[in-house]
């Protein structure tokens, strides 16, 4: 039973527009949610967090919304860049739990110019 | 750089043979994971070792076999493998604390004939 969801394998945006990744969660635990992005053949990297006891986060051309009572967060990119083709990972931990975090299945966008 | 360091990029290896995977970090960090990462496929967790102790064994098979001599070196050990075991291989390290990232390296791209 997967706890964390990515349920758009992947999202195809013109390059200037507004890319939008959701990620859903069902275990109420998770208070800690970090998104990595991912490009072929290489590692994951950190791109933003946020914590429940927040609803936004911003850095940059990127932003995290959380929405706790919907157990949703989405992660805005704007304006979105060729660059940003990769594929995203939604992450969550829960604070005092395991540190070991839940990954979702991924998001592959592709940011055409 | 992530601080994380993965030997060799590339591995193509017949099903007989025995090889090993080397992960390397100098950040100081007591975690260390190994994920595997399979092509249209999530991220799937596959070892955790915290302080040299292994926590996590996510009913790998035995052909699979960790290492981790110290906290600042993890390897994963390869004999008998099948082809569907190809695919990227990362390694990752974070503190043992909730709400720390993982730091990833750039994985080892396994193919098994």
């Amino acid at each position: 039973d997967q706890q964390v969801k990515q349920n758009s394998p992947s999202l195809s945006v013109q390059e200037g527009r507004i890319s939008i990744l959701n990620c859903d969660y069902t275990n109420s635990m998770f208070d800690y949610f970090l998104w990595y992005k991912k490009y072929p053949a290489e590692g994951p990297t950190f791109l933003i967090s946020i914590s429940s006891i927040k609803d936004k986060n911003e850095d940059g051309r990127f932003t995290v919304f959380l929405n706790k009572s919907a157990k949703h967060l989405s992660l805005h990119i704007v304006p979105s860049q060729p660059g940003d083709s990769a594929v995203y990972f939604c992450a969550a931990t829960a604070t005092g739990g395991s540190y070991i975090p839940t990954f979702g299945r991924g998001t592959s966008l592709i940011v055409h110019p | 750089e992530t601080g994380v360091t993965q030997t060799p990029r590339h591995l193509v290896m017949g099903m007989t043979n025995k090889k090993s995977l080397k992960c390397e970090q100098h950040l100081g960090h007591n975690a260390m994971y190994w994920y595997k990462q399979s092509a249209k496929k999530p991220l799937e967790l596959m070892f955790v070792y915290n302080f040299k102790e292994q926590t996590e064994n996510n009913s790998v098979p035995s052909r699979f076999s960790p290492e981790c001599p110290n906290s600042s070196h993890l390897f994963l050990h390869l004999h008998t493998l099948q082809p569907e075991d190809s695919a990227l291989y990362l390694c990752a390290s974070s503190s043992d604390r909730s709400n720390e990232k993982l730091f990833f390296g750039s994985g080892t791209q396994l193919s098994v004939l």
